[in-house]
Formats: C-alpha cells, sequence, structure tokens
C-alpha cells in the first residue's frame, strides 16, 4: 500500500533557530496533509494542516509547505524553543482513493525533533 | 474544556484475560477511531465508526472488539485472541467529511497496554 516517509529519523536544532521537518508521501493522489506533534507519554497533537489546492499554509511560528511534483511536505517552526522537542510526523488523506472522509489517514513514522541550549 | 479522554493511562493484562479501554468525548464528533502505536511505526488503525451503532474494521482488527452506542463513547476490547497485545492504544475523533469537509483527528493521551 501507499506510505509516508520521512527523510531524517531524528533532527537537532539550535534553540532560537528555525527547523525544517520533511516529508515524503507516494500516493500522488493524496488531498490532504496533516502535521502532529507528540510528545513523550501523549498523544498526537494537531499542529497544522493542508490541502492540496495550497502549496503554503502559516500558522502560529509554523508553516507548511507542499510541493506535489516531488511529493514532498515540509514543516517549518521558527525560532525553536525547548517546549518544540517532541516527535513530529505527517499524515495523509487521499479520499479519491479510499472513498472514505476524515477516517483513512496514512501516517508517517516520526521525526525526532531535539532542541539544544 | 472539550477534549478525549482516554483511560486508564496504564493497564496491565494477564493470560487469556480480555480488557477493555475507555474513550469518551465531549467534541461532538461523529466519527471516533482507535489506532495502535508501536516504537518506530507509524499509527495503524483499528477500528472506526463514523456513526452510533456503526462501526468498521481498520488494518489491524482482527483480536479486538469495540461498540458505539453513544456518541461520545468508543470503547475498545482487547481479547485474548490479540497474541501481541502490548502497545500504546490511542484514540481520536473528528467531524464527519460530508457535513465539515477535511478535518484533522484529534486524540487523547493514550493508554498504554502490557502484558503481566
Amino acid at each position: 500500500g501507499e506510505s509516508v516517509g520521512l527523510h531524517l529519523p531524528t533532527l537537532s536544532v539550535q534553540e532560537g533557530d528555525n527547523s525544517i521537518i520533511n516529508c515524503a508521501y507516494s500516493n500522488s493522489a493524496s488531498d490532504y496533509f496533516i502535521w502532529y506533534k507528540q510528545e513523550s507519554g501523549k498523544g498526537p497533537q494537531f499542529i497544522i494542516d493542508i490541502r492540496s489546492n495550497m502549496d503554503k499554509r502559516q500558522g502560529q511560528r509554523v508553516t507548511v509547505l507542499l510541493n506535489k511534483t516531488v511529493k514532498h511536505l515540509s514543516l517549518q517552526i521558527a525560532a525553536t524553543q525547548p517546549g518544540d522537542s517532541a516527535v513530529y510526523f505527517c499524515a495523509e488523506n487521499s479520499r479519491t482513493i479510499s472513498n472514505f472522509g476524515n477516517e483513512k489517514l496514512t501516517f508517517g513514522t516520526g521525526t525526532r525533533l531535539t532542541i539544544i541550549p | 474544556d472539550g477534549g478525549i479522554t482516554q483511560s486508564p493511562k496504564y493497564l496491565f493484562r494477564k493470560e487469556g484475560q480480555n480488557v477493555t479501554l475507555s474513550c469518551e468525548q465531549n467534541l461532538n464528533h461523529d466519527a471516533m477511531y482507535w489506532y495502535r502505536q508501536d516504537p518506530g511505526q507509524g499509527l495503524r488503525l483499528i477500528y472506526y465508526s463514523q456513526i452510533v451503532n456503526d462501526f468498521q474494521k481498520g488494518d489491524i482488527a482482527e483480536g479486538y472488539s469495540v461498540s458505539r452506542e453513544k456518541k461520545e463513547s468508543f470503547p475498545l476490547t482487547v481479547t485474548s485472541a490479540q497474541k501481541n497485545p502490548t502497545a500504546f492504544y490511542l484514540c481520536a475523533s473528528s467531524n464527519d467529511y460530508d457535513r465539515a469537509g477535511y478535518q484533522p483527528q484529534h486524540f487523547g493521551d493514550g493508554t498504554r497496554l502490557s502484558i503481566l
């Protein structure tokens, strides 16, 4: 089946610098993408989402970029803080393929972001 | 505050025992889901329910059962038929696609199940 993967399993960033976390997807029919943050012992927390009719979407200190040509998704975190330390993973949804609504998300395995003081 | 509550946080199962994990949401979401998370793997869908009294198998439903008698509740039973139940179990909910379009799933804080 289709899978969502990540380029790097771990990422260490100096506090105050910007972080970029990448995600590659293989299903060209995917039309909705979500980034989640998961802290140790907790459930995933929604960060930001983007639909395939957009290339970029901004939130508070976060930006998601979508490149459909190369099937690549990235999450940029500005001015990284210690509280940003967590595992980040992306998820994709393709209603066209699955005929479901929000039910059939495919999740990546995650990138662990570590902040260096 | 609106959210998803999972209980217990930690659970231990003996051989041949069924255990039930609780999931309650007060977000008024129509759809609810159960996932299993293992180290180094992405979340895998066990069961989902789009409406009360209806639920569908996900990718790894064998050894699990669910019920959806109320909109806000979606308990998961891990039966003795599940031979490798040790994992972190996550419950999620979302609005219905037909009513709200694409919506992210929101998660509880999980139940960690271990074998005695």
